[in-house]
């Protein structure tokens, strides 16, 4: 049972515009969300994160939207790099417990010069 | 701040050996997670401690799996009598976690030790 879902495998854009990766989930328990970015043979690294009392968290290029209604929530890069090629994935927890971390599969985005 | 740091990084084994991983977290943070990665998947939750205490296990810990964190710092991940399943990237990470829920519990990673089992 996949609480976390990334459904798009991978996204291709031009280097300049905006990346939108999506990504949803099922559990209405998880109240604390997270992007993480991973190379290949490296461990993730955290990218930004988002409360579930807010709807949208900014840091730099990158900006995270949730909608909690929906179980939906999005990270918007803009504008795209080379260097943002990598493996995304989208992370939810339930804060007051043992936050372990919930994944989903992963978004490999890849940004053409 | 050296980050989360694990030992060693490969590992290639025959079935049936036992293995041992270090995670190494950032010194001042109380909670130490483990988890497993295969070809194509997020990260799988394994375990984690909060100081020295082992407080979950998920059920994906089969019995030749042990973990330990002695002291409270760093910790180890030893598996029994290998098999070829075990074959994933093992990561560790480590979060300073507030107390009764408040605040965040941002985790940050190491850079995983691969497993190879032959």
């Amino acid at each position: 049972d996949q609480q976390v879902k990334q459904n798009s495998p991978s996204l291709s854009v031009q280097e300049g515009r905006i990346s939108i990766l999506n990504c949803d989930y099922t559990n209405s328990m998880f109240d604390y969300f997270l992007w993480y970015k991973k190379y290949p043979a490296e461990g993730p690294t955290f990218l930004i994160s988002i409360s579930s009392i807010k709807d949208k968290n900014e840091d730099g290029r990158f900006t995270v939207f949730l909608n909690k209604s929906a179980k939906h929530l999005s990270l918007h890069i803009v504008p795209s790099q080379p260097g943002d090629s990598a493996v995304y994935f989208c992370a939810a927890y339930v804060t007051g417990a043992n936050s372990k971390l919930t994944f989903g599969k992963g978004i490999t985005l890849s940004v053409r010069p | 701040d050296t980050g989360v740091s694990q030992n060693p990084r490969h590992k290639i084994t025959k079935r049936g050996q036992n293995v041992t991983f270090r995670c190494d977290p950032i010194s001042e943070h109380n909670r130490l997670y483990w988890y497993r990665q295969t070809l194509g998947q997020g990260p799988e939750f394994l375990t984690y401690f909060q100081n020295e205490a082992q407080l979950e296990k998920s059920r994906l810990l089969s019995d030749r799996f042990s973990a330990e964190r002695p002291k409270g710092s760093f910790s180890t991940l030893e598996i029994q009598r290998t098999e070829q399943g075990d074959s994933a990237m093992y990561l560790c990470a480590s979060s300073l976690a507030y107390l009764a829920g408040v605040g965040t519990d941002t985790q940050y990673f190491g850079p995983g030790t691969r497993l190879t089992v032959l």
